[in-house]
């Protein structure tokens, strides 16, 4: 059984452009999260998945934030116009359905760096 | 919004010594977790907790979840070099959205 898998693992952008994340949840696992830690703290809650429906957005995530997961497998999280204060380690995590639905498992992160 | 407050920030151990750590919120939580992160790696899940009062070992770690659903404890015995990381304490309500709420992390060093 695979864990979570992100791609890229690194990131460096200059200011301005558009980024695009990738997540691959645990196989079967039908929730998916987005997480942003900054430096020398906790991760922070961005939005969450149930198959391929979108069911809660922070207020964190800006109009510059879109996330997709099409078919309910694979997620995307794009950030358009980079702007330095999103340079931040974005997490993913998925959980199952049912039994452990709360139980959340982190991929190892994309580190985004907006120059 | 909700907040975990974890202690201590920081702290040093020497192998073989027992290290205790919390979180403490004054929001009511459904689900406890506890999570290592290592440098430059995503969280690793240490231990879950569901039911007020329960508590859970994982070899050399245990972890509580308080009689008031407000607070969580994590001990770990004999530590071994490993251990060193940052430790997260995260708090689910099942009725906001599923999203986990983070302490501020545990950072444990060795001594030198």
């Amino acid at each position: 059984d695979t864990g979570v898998s992100q791609n890229p693992r690194h990131k460096i952008t200059k200011r301005g452009q558009n980024v695009t994340f990738r997540c691959d949840p645990i196989s079967e696992h039908n929730r998916l999260y987005w997480y942003r830690q900054t430096l020398g703290q906790g991760p922070e809650f961005l939005t969450y998945f149930q198959n391929e429906a979108q069911l809660e957005k922070s207020r964190l995530l800006s109009d510059r934030f879109s996330a997709e997961r099409p078919k309910g497998s694979f997620s995307t999280l794009e950030i358009q116009r980079t702007e330095q204060g999103d340079s931040a380690m974005y997490l993913c995590a998925s959980s199952p359905h049912g039994r452990g639905a709360d139980t959340q498992y982190f991929g190892p992160g994309t580190r985004l760096t907006v120059l | 919004g909700q907040q975990l407050n974890q202690s201590p920030q920081s702290m040093f151990i020497q192998e073989g010594e027992d290290v205790s750590m919390n979180c403490t919120s004054s929001s009511i939580f459904n689900t406890w977790l506890w999570y290592k992160q290592d440098p430059g790696e995503g969280p690793v899940l240490l231990i879950a907790l569901y039911k007020a009062g329960e508590l859970t070992s994982n070899g050399r770690l245990t972890a509580q979840f308080g009689i008031t659903r407000k607070d969580s404890f994590l001990n770990i015995s004999a530590s071994i070099p490993s251990d060193v990381g940052i430790y997260f304490c995260a708090g689910l309500v099942n009725n906001a959205g599923n999203m986990l709420t983070f302490g501020g992390g545990t950072r444990l060093m060795v001594k030198p």
